[in-house]
């Protein structure tokens, strides 16, 4: 099973709002990735946590908190968006982080709209 | 700095013809390069992947060809059909981190 699910499918929020999108993995991964897709772009990188801890941010605006809270879940804290931030969000997993494992699964993503 | 140049940018293909769709790097140290699938409003699907150590990797009417001398490789879908019909990524990476995507090529097969 390489199956990854991430919740809500679909998010509109107010730029005052706050809201978290969930990420799940029960392949026993120990990496969890957030990337940020905009329409006919690839994904971007935003976070990689390792074995529960944040290992990579990528300059990501403050307005975006991840948390990581076992090594099954991951989430992240919207708070103040802008409606540039409007977007696919991606969680992907993968086996390790900086060791000898190489393939990502990602989720299905969670459609944000930022009005 | 693009790391992966991908191209062409779009495609379009008859049902039954083979899409090729061509990727290139510049860091030799990446030792690791997948193929991802992604219908609209899903995620990336992993589609087929390659290590340097070989020249081609074949999946069904999926084959990966690899020429580490020229840092290009490139995805075949051979007889193509309406339901390939998606944007495809190359990615590359050095082994277990970070990957560098590629812009994406949307492939339409027409039957």
């Amino acid at each position: 099973d390489t199956e990854v699910t991430q919740t809500p499918k679909h998010l509109v929020m107010g730029m005052t709002n706050k809201k978290s999108l969930k990420c799940e993995q029960h392949m026993g991964h120990r990496a969890m990735y957030w990337y940020k897709q905009k329409a006919k772009k690839p994904p971007e990188l935003m976070f990689v946590y390792s074995y529960e801890k944040l290992s990579i941010n990528e300059s990501v605006p403050s307005r975006f908190s991840p948390e990581c809270p076992n090594s099954s879940l991951l989430n992240l804290h919207l708070h103040a968006l802008q409606p540039e931030d409007s977007a696919l969000y991606l969680c992907a997993s993968s086996q390790d982080y900086d060791r000898s494992s190489y393939e990502q699964y990602f989720g299905p993503g969670t459609r944000l709209t930022v009005t | 700095q693009q790391q992966v140049k991908q191209s062409p940018q779009s495609l379009i293909v008859q049902k039954g013809g083979i899409s090729i769709i061509n990727c290139a790097y510049e860091n030799t140290a990446f030792d690791y390069f997948p193929w991802y699938q992604q219908f609209p409003g899903k995620g990336p699907a992993l589609l087929i992947a390659i290590r340097p150590d070989v020249s081609e990797k074949k999946e069904g009417r999926f084959t990966i060809s690899f020429n580490k001398s020229a840092k290009q490789f490139s995805l075949h879908i051979m007889d193509s059909q309406p339901g390939d019909s998606a944007t495809y990524f190359c990615a590359a990476s050095i082994t277990g981190n970070q990957f560098y995507f590629g812009t994406g090529t949307s492939l339409t097969v027409i039957p």
